[in-house]
């Protein structure tokens, strides 16, 4: 159990069109979900924290009318990226947060954004 | 704030050798740590946590680590590694247990086992 899927794994967008980002819960539900973005051969860096029904919380230096962030239900969270531009370009994760059973985040395989 | 030093970017080891990942952190408040494996194309899968209590945790896939409050580390253990060991490991510190709180993650260290 606790399987955290990511949709699309991989898109390429035009500079200046928006895509967005689906995070699933697919067997648990989770009231908060995680974003991270991942640059090549780096860390993760935590984005926002999504809660269920109320607006995220952004990490400093997030832009938040630029990765809107979308936490409608207890199953899904939904990042868009809004005017994409080729320095978006990067590998985002997502994860939830468990607090049944095992309490622990559980990670989304990731998906690759290539802005051209 | 916190941080997360992963010293080794890359650790080459010969298969059945032991291994350690070397992880440091530095936290203001009490500090919870974790180790996530990321195999390719997968996404993070934890390995352990350290929340309160033994300073050994024993994680899954023969992993083991050692919090040491006065040196501030949480160093990653293998007696014997496999192939299958090949991955990208990750340490991470959240100051609110059981990962209910965004994680600060190191750079990360990707482990090659050598035949």
């Amino acid at each position: 159990g606790a399987v955290v899927s990511q949709h699309p794994s991989w898109v390429i967008c035009k500079s200046g069109t928006s895509v967005k980002i689906e995070c699933r819960s697919l067997d648990f539900q989770a009231t908060t979900m995680f974003w991270y973005r991942q640059f090549p051969k780096q860390s993760l860096m935590l984005m926002a924290t999504s809660n269920e029904g109320s607006k995220a919380t952004y990490e400093q230096g997030v832009e938040k009318d630029k990765f809107l962030i979308n936490h409608a239900s207890l199953t899904l969270s939904t990042l868009t990226v809004t005017s994409a531009h080729p320095e978006d370009s990067s590998f985002y994760i997502c994860s939830a947060f468990r607090t049944s059973g095992s309490s622990e985040q559980y990670f989304g395989p990731g998906t690759r954004l290539t802005v051209t | 704030a916190q941080s997360v030093t992963q010293l080794d970017s890359q650790v080459p080891v010969f298969e059945e050798a032991p291994v350690e990942l070397r992880c440091n952190y530095s936290s203001s408040v009490s500090v919870y740590l974790f180790w996530y494996v990321q195999y390719p194309n997968q996404g993070l899968q934890l390995l352990l946590k350290y929340l309160s209590g033994s300073t050994l945790v024993k994680g899954i896939n023969g992993f083991e680590a050692e919090f040491n409050k006065s040196q501030t580390s949480f160093h990653l253990r293998k007696p014997s590694v496999h192939i299958s060991d090949t991955a990208e490991y990750f340490c991470a510190v959240s100051d609110k247990g059981g990962g209910a709180d965004g994680l600060t993650f190191g750079k990360g260290t990707h482990l090659i086992i050598q035949p």
